[in-house]
């Protein structure tokens, strides 16, 4: 157990919906990350939040947002969903910024589109 | 972008052997690498990791080696067990905190 927890760990909607994906850090952990992964894919690095505001950005789509609450716990917002958003969505997190740190991983939500 | 890269889709060993599963990265200026081990239905678990001054690494029956000159890391498991098949991603980090990740390797333990 990694210490990362995600809700839900399965999620089925039609397209065009909107979900909201959460998740708790590793306790004392500031950084929160989210990826996808999809079938024949490795991880792409999404967003990622550190103590509340936005750090980097990777291959996310406009249709999908982030945020970080004061409490640390994170939001991943996909709407207008498509087919092709089926995946799974992990999130990680580590200590803060260093370069040198590692990324705990949840369990991941799995996403069906329908 | 980043692109990191795996020789092998897909590994299968003998149980009590040694696996070594490996990696190509494009990016010489990656300072930071991440193995991470992705059991079904799992998220990623981390391994080991390995700074860019070093050229190898060792943990509890794993190995990572680095190789700089040619953009290479491997991973080495000692005495593969039926417990290590699983997916194998290497991750690189080079500017900014994210990490680039290969698609993966499966290794397959044969009992």
């Amino acid at each position: 157990d990694s210490g990362v927890t995600q809700t839900p760990k399965h999620l089925i909607t039609a397209t065009g919906q909107r979900v909201t994906l959460r998740c708790s850090p590793r306790s004392g952990d500031l950084s929160v990350y989210w990826y996808q992964q999809s079938l024949d894919q490795g991880l792409q690095f999404l967003i990622q939040y550190y103590n509340g505001e936005e750090r980097a950005k990777g291959n996310i789509l406009e249709r999908f947002s982030a945020q970080q609450f004061p409490d640390l716990h994170s939001e991943l917002n996909l709407s207008s969903l498509e087919l092709g958003d089926s995946a799974l969505y992990f999130c990680a997190s580590s200590v803060g910024l260093m370069k040198v740190e590692t990324q705990y991983f949840g369990p991941g939500t799995r996403l069906l589109v329908l | 972008g980043e692109s990191v890269g795996l020789h092998l889709p897909t590994l299968s060993v003998q149980e009590g052997d040694n696996s070594i599963i490996n990696c190509a990265y494009s990016n010489s200026a990656s300072d930071y690498f991440i193995w991470y081990k992705q059991e079904s239905g799992k998220g990623p678990q981390f391994i080991i990791d390995i700074r860019s001054n070093m050229d190898k690494r060792q943990g509890q029956r794993v190995t990572v080696l680095l190789n700089k000159t040619v953009k290479h890391l491997s991973l080495q498991i000692a005495a593969t067990q039926p417990g290590d098949s699983a997916v194998y991603f290497c991750a690189e980090k080079s500017t900014g905190n994210q990490f680039y990740f290969g698609t993966g390797t499966s290794l397959t333990v044969i009992p």
